[in-house]
């Protein structure tokens, strides 16, 4: 059962240009939801993350957007730059679990 | 900056055979966890550890893992009797806080090859 689903395995954005990553999920429990980022030979790393009671959260470059309607979120970089070429997993929990549940990640490349 | 270390790097064993994956967690951290990715599938989580004892598993966590916390820095995971579907990357984390959901840090994993 995939509760987070990240339907794109991989995108290419040109340096400079808005990437945008989608994200969506089952189950309307979900009360936290996160993005982690991972490179190759290193573990996750959280990136930035939005509780269920907002719609938008924003850490310099990065914004994420949670459309709880449509179980939706989205994770925008702008602009985006070469160092941001990696994996980036959409996650979620309940707030009373320990475990988050991850996507299948999608591959973002930042062309030159 | 503090990092979650985990050894072996890679680790290959013959099937059915034992296997242990360490982990040394952040040194002030009270909560760890070993999640696992299998080559082209979602990291999943496998059980979250509290003042030495299991606080919650997952259905892939049965009698063949255990976890234990053997001294006050390591943490492992043991597989007794290892299948070929065991094949994953293994990544310890730990947290200062079961909340803080956002300050779970991941060790670089442990690749564990079943033949």
């Amino acid at each position: 059962d995939q509760q987070v689903k990240q339907n794109s395995p991989s995108l290419s954005v040109q340096e400079g240009r808005i990437s945008i990553l989608n994200c969506d999920y089952t189950n309307s429990m979900f009360d936290y939801f996160l993005w982690y980022k991972k490179y190759p030979a290193e573990g996750p790393t959280f990136l930035i993350s939005i509780s269920s009671i907002k719609d938008k959260n924003e850490d310099g470059r990065f914004t994420v957007f949670l459309n709880k309607s449509a179980k939706h979120l989205s994770l925008h970089i702008v602009p985006s730059q070469p160092g941001d070429s990696a994996v980036y997993f959409c996650a979620a929990s309940e707030n009373r679990d320990d475990k988050i549940i991850f996507g299948k990640g999608t591959r973002l490349h930042i062309l030159p | 900056e503090p990092e979650v270390t985990q050894t072996p790097s890679h680790q290959v064993t013959q099937m059915g055979q034992e296997v242990i994956l360490r982990c040394v967690p952040i040194s002030n951290h009270l909560y760890f966890y070993w999640y696992r990715q299998i080559l082209g599938q979602k990291v999943e989580f496998l059980v979250s550890f509290y003042n030495n004892e299991i606080s919650e598993k997952s259905e892939i966590f049965d009698d063949q893992f255990s976890v234990e916390r053997p001294d006050g820095s390591n943490f492992t995971l043991k597989i007794r009797s290892t299948k070929l579907e065991d094949s994953a990357m293994y990544f310890c984390a730990s947290s200062e806080a079961r909340s803080s959901k956002e300050k779970l840090f991941f060790g670089s994993g442990t690749q564990l090859s079943v033949l």
